[in-house]
């Protein structure tokens, strides 16, 4: 099965400075790749995702790449705020027909230093 | 509209001791996930259902546990004889049938004394 790695498990980075979160995936095949971030006891919420047909993609201050060949991904913050605190979690899935598991790393708690 | 609910929110219960957990997806969803968080863990599957049927439930750790949605709605995951291991944070998740994109509700935590 599927097996995601992620890191760093903690990061810590000044207000306004950039943050990056990597991941790394086994399964060849998996072609969804979300990233969710997760308030202290929350709900995690999907902040962008990305396909496997594309290389990057961008949303406002958050953008994620993705690199197919090496099975990596990572999620890049950019002008960092105090709310972009929180633990953040990729994920990676095979979507063939819609609605597939998701498999977790195992999250990267990232604090923004005022 | 409203997001996936779960209830209850806590749920205490002794080692030995049968529990029920209850997942109302976004209305409409037809895909429905559970998942399991343990401290410092990202989720870990657990089953999905598409309607009324299991389609996967590899994640299922044993027998002890098991889960159902006669009507294709709401879901309820029932562990029999629990252990202090299954102590964690169950949460749901919904998707409108053919998306990628799950949506969770707040989760359950379970502590077994």
């Amino acid at each position: 099965g599927e097996n995601v790695e992620q890191h760093p498990s903690t990061l810590s980075v000044q207000e306004g400075d950039s943050a990056v979160i990597k991941c790394t995936y086994s399964d060849s095949a998996s072609n969804y790749f979300p990233w969710y971030k997760q308030e202290l006891g929350k709900r995690p919420q999907l902040i962008i995702d990305i396909r496997s047909n594309v290389g990057e993609k961008k949303d406002q201050r958050i953008a994620v790449t993705l690199n197919k060949t090496a099975k990596h991904f990572s999620l890049h913050i950019t002008e960092t705020q105090p709310e972009d605190s929180a633990v953040y979690f990729c994920a990676a899935s095979y979507i063939h027909f819609g609605n597939e598991k998701l498999t977790f790393g195992t999250g990267t708690r990232l604090t923004i230093i005022p | 509209g409203a997001g996936v609910s779960q209830t209850p929110s806590n749920k205490v219960t002794e080692k030995g001791k049968y529990v029920e957990l209850r997942c109302d997806p976004i209305s409409g969803h037809t895909a429905l996930y559970w998942y399991r968080q343990s401290l410092g863990q990202g989720p870990e599957f657990l089953i999905y259902f598409q309607g009324t049927g299991a389609a996967d439930d590899s994640g299922l750790p044993n027998d002890r546990f098991f889960a159902v949605r006669p009507e294709g709605s709401v879901s309820t995951l029932k562990i029999q004889r629990t252990e202090r291991g299954d102590s964690a944070v169950y949460l749901c998740a919904s998707s409108p049938i053919g998306t990628d994109t799950q949506y969770f509700g707040p989760g359950t935590r379970l502590t077994v004394l």
